[in-house]
């Protein structure tokens, strides 16, 4: 069965700082891999996606996500965290029919 | 383009009370979804949608039940609301396959006393 987990519950950063957040994920087939935001009060909005090619991929706002089939991995970076970046991370494995969230990881930023 | 609407926003039910949220997405969408949120727990997948008149159980779903009569919309329907219920309900639309990106509604947000 499909499952994503996600490790860290909650990281607080500082404002320039650098992020990664971690994603591993369980799934049978050559998966599909989304990173979604959820900024307070909204609905979800995706960041980027991987299907196939090239490993790593890039998305809205600067954040950068690398798939490693060896390790099921799907980590989301990015290089200098905004204040604006303070939300919650979620990523998601899809199958053919149904998409499957990791319990998400709230961002905090410390000006 | 409105993308992906949910009515009502916010609703405070009594247990045992029933209630319809609804869905509704301009960008021909063929599948649909909904999803539940609470805290820690991520987005557990409710009932989806692969295409008009047709309904199928995700994760969690029972105490729920859904309807896609139009393309366009897609009811969750509680009939007896628990306050084990009493969470933000998202819905959720993609084009075809459910690898293609989701489109959120702004949610829902339900509280079962």
């Amino acid at each position: 069965a499909q499952s994503v987990t996600q490790p860290d519950i909650h990281i607080t950063v500082s404002e320039g700082a650098s992020l990664e957040l971690r994603c591993n994920y369980s799934y049978g087939a050559t998966p599909y891999l989304f990173w979604y935001v959820q900024s307070p009060g909204q609905g979800l909005q995706l960041l980027l996606k991987y299907f196939s090619g090239d490993t790593l991929v890039q998305g809205i706002k600067g954040f950068e996500a690398e798939f490693k089939r060896s390790q099921s991995s799907f980590n989301l970076r990015k290089p200098s965290v905004h204040w604006s970046d303070a939300a919650e991370y979620f990523c998601a494995v899809a199958s053919y029919d149904k998409v499957i969230f990791g319990p998400g990881t709230s961002l905090s930023v410390i000006p | 383009n409105a993308g992906v609407t949910q009515t009502p926003k916010f609703r405070v039910l009594k247990t045992g009370q029933s209630m319809t949220l609804l869905c509704a997405q301009d960008m021909n969408h063929e599948y649909m979804y909904w999803y539940r949120q609470d805290p820690g727990m991520g987005l557990r997948l409710i009932h989806y949608s692969v295409g008009e008149g047709t309904t199928a159980k995700g994760e969690v779903p029972d105490g729920y039940n859904v309807s896609r009569l139009k393309k366009q919309n897609f009811l969750l329907g509680l009939e007896s609301a628990a306050p084990s219920q009493t969470s933000v309900y998202f819905c959720a639309s993609s084009p075809v396959l459910a690898g293609e990106t989701q489109y959120f509604g702004p949610g829902t947000r339900l509280l079962v006393l």
